[in-house]
């Protein structure tokens, strides 16, 4: 099985900060990789896949990078509707995600 | 717009069964995959299974491997997930997904939660 783990598990942060959040897969995982935002209460809404490529609709202030075994998600300027918890998750062999981190307001 | 609501959770005893169903409907159904997903506090974001266009293939988790069967009825825009011999550890939100080619999964049901408890 692969593994996967995100850090920070919880990240503090002003509006317009950049922030960044790692993921790193227990095995290569190629670019097989997508990242979901998740607000109290909702279902997770794909952000990225394939390791780098926006899903259409997101803002361009989210970006992926990334391959292997290591990943990034990027918020480049953070903005209130971006507080929520973000999960990685892995599409190389089977499916697994990664614990996630909680994004909040400092 | 792509709709995916699920129905069919519920308290249910340890030992016990349940099936969820999933309508869907803003695209065309026979041409996605579709997948449920599951999420408790304690383990996270949790795939359970998965189903080929044609319902011809399918994949799950180990764990619900022999307990859960996924299936599709293309003609109704529907996915099922039959869930027997359910034990605690199954209690969750289950979300219907549509999943892109046996990868990502872009869209999300607004989940159905299952309690197993006596």
């Amino acid at each position: 099985d692969i593994q996967m783990t995100q850090s920070p598990s919880t990240l503090s942060a002003s509006v317009g900060d950049r922030v960044s959040i790692t993921c790193r897969a227990s095995q290569t995982i190629r670019s097989w990789l997508a990242w979901y935002q998740q607000k109290p209460g909702k279902a997770p809404k794909l952000l990225i896949y394939k390791a780098s490529t926006l899903e259409n609709g997101v803002p361009s202030r989210f970006s992926g990078s990334g391959s292997g075994t290591e990943f990034t998600l990027t918020i480049s300027s953070l903005q209130p509707d971006d507080f929520a918890t973000y999960y990685c998750q892995q599409y190389n062999r089977q499916f697994t995600f990664g614990p996630g981190t909680k994004v909040h307001i400092k | 717009e792509v709709q995916l609501v699920e129905s069919g959770g519920g308290l249910v005893q340890p030992g016990g069964s349940l099936r969820l169903s999933c309508a869907a409907s803003g695209f065309t159904f026979s041409d996605y995959w579709l997948a449920w997903v599951r999420q408790t506090p304690g383990k996270g974001l949790e795939w359970v299974a998965n189903i080929e266009r044609d319902g011809s293939v399918t994949y799950y988790l180990d764990s619900v491997r022999g307990r859960f069967t996924i299936s599709r009825h293309n003609a109704k825009n529907s996915v099922y997930l039959q869930m027997n011999s359910l034990k605690a550890e199954d209690t969750a939100v289950y979300y219907c997904v549509r999943d892109v080619k046996g990868g990502h999964f872009d869209h999300w049901g607004q989940g159905t939660l299952v309690t197993v408890s006596s």
